[in-house]
């Protein structure tokens, strides 16, 4: 089946812009995280989604932060008045309740500010 | 505080060479680590899993090692091929129902033809 869809791939926005990332998890995916990967930072955790609980939100690094994951499936990201320093990758990652460990990524997208 | 070192950050090798990619960890009470792949422009690959009650994984020309009292991880990889070359990142998985994974830096590896 297909993995882990990301869009936009890439997005290119002026300082103090909203942008909003889509994710779509594999079909039957309970779990859903996301991270960013800036460069010399490497990968940091985001924000996690497991079911209907409540989401872990302890990695989000301010409050223009925000996701939302609706109806189990699709998340959308949302950066309000986006600053340079959130120009990073983001990637979105999903796993399978029944057993697997295993977090299948996305392609992520390329987030520029300028 | 679990932090997670990978050095050094970059290596490169002649095709054939037989390598060691180290992955080290600050917090020993984890759940299981993973090592990933990632190409250029692209998300990342899971390429071997171990268990916290595990020593090793293998699959084809990859062997990962882990020594959970020490704090290590090793990956090994036979008879490296020009393919071979991205960026290694191995990511360790605490305890508990959170699953979010701390990552390295990763080692960016590439063999040369």
């Amino acid at each position: 089946g297909a993995g882990v869809s990301q869009s936009p791939s890439n997005k290119v926005t002026e300082k103090g812009k909203d942008v909003e990332l889509r994710c779509d998890p594999i079909s039957g995916h309970t779990a859903l995280y996301w991270y960013r990967q800036s460069l010399g930072q490497g990968l940091e955790f985001l924000i996690y989604f497991q079911g209907n609980s409540a989401p872990d939100k302890s990695g989000l690094p301010s409050d223009r932060f925000s996701a939302e994951r609706t109806g189990g499936s699709v998340s959308t990201l949302t950066i309000q008045r986006t600053q340079q320093e959130d120009s990073a990758v983001y990637l979105c990652a999903s796993r399978s309740r029944a057993g697997s460990e295993t977090q299948y990524f996305g392609p992520g997208t390329r987030l520029l500010v300028l | 505080k679990q932090e997670v070192t990978q050095i050094p950050a970059a290596l490169s090798v002649p095709e054939g060479e037989n390598l060691v990619l180290n992955c080290s960890f600050t917090d020993s009470a984890i759940y299981n680590l993973q090592w990933f792949r990632q190409d250029p422009g692209k998300g990342l690959t899971s390429l071997l899993l171990i268990q916290s009650s595990q020593r090793e994984q293998t699959s084809g020309r990859l062997n990962a090692s882990l020594d959970k009292s020490s704090g290590r991880s090793t990956l090994y990889i036979a008879a490296s091929q020009p393919g071979d070359s991205a960026t290694y990142l191995c990511a360790v998985r605490p305890y508990g129902a959170n699953s979010k994974l701390t990552f390295g830096k990763g080692i960016t590896l590439s063999v040369r033809p």
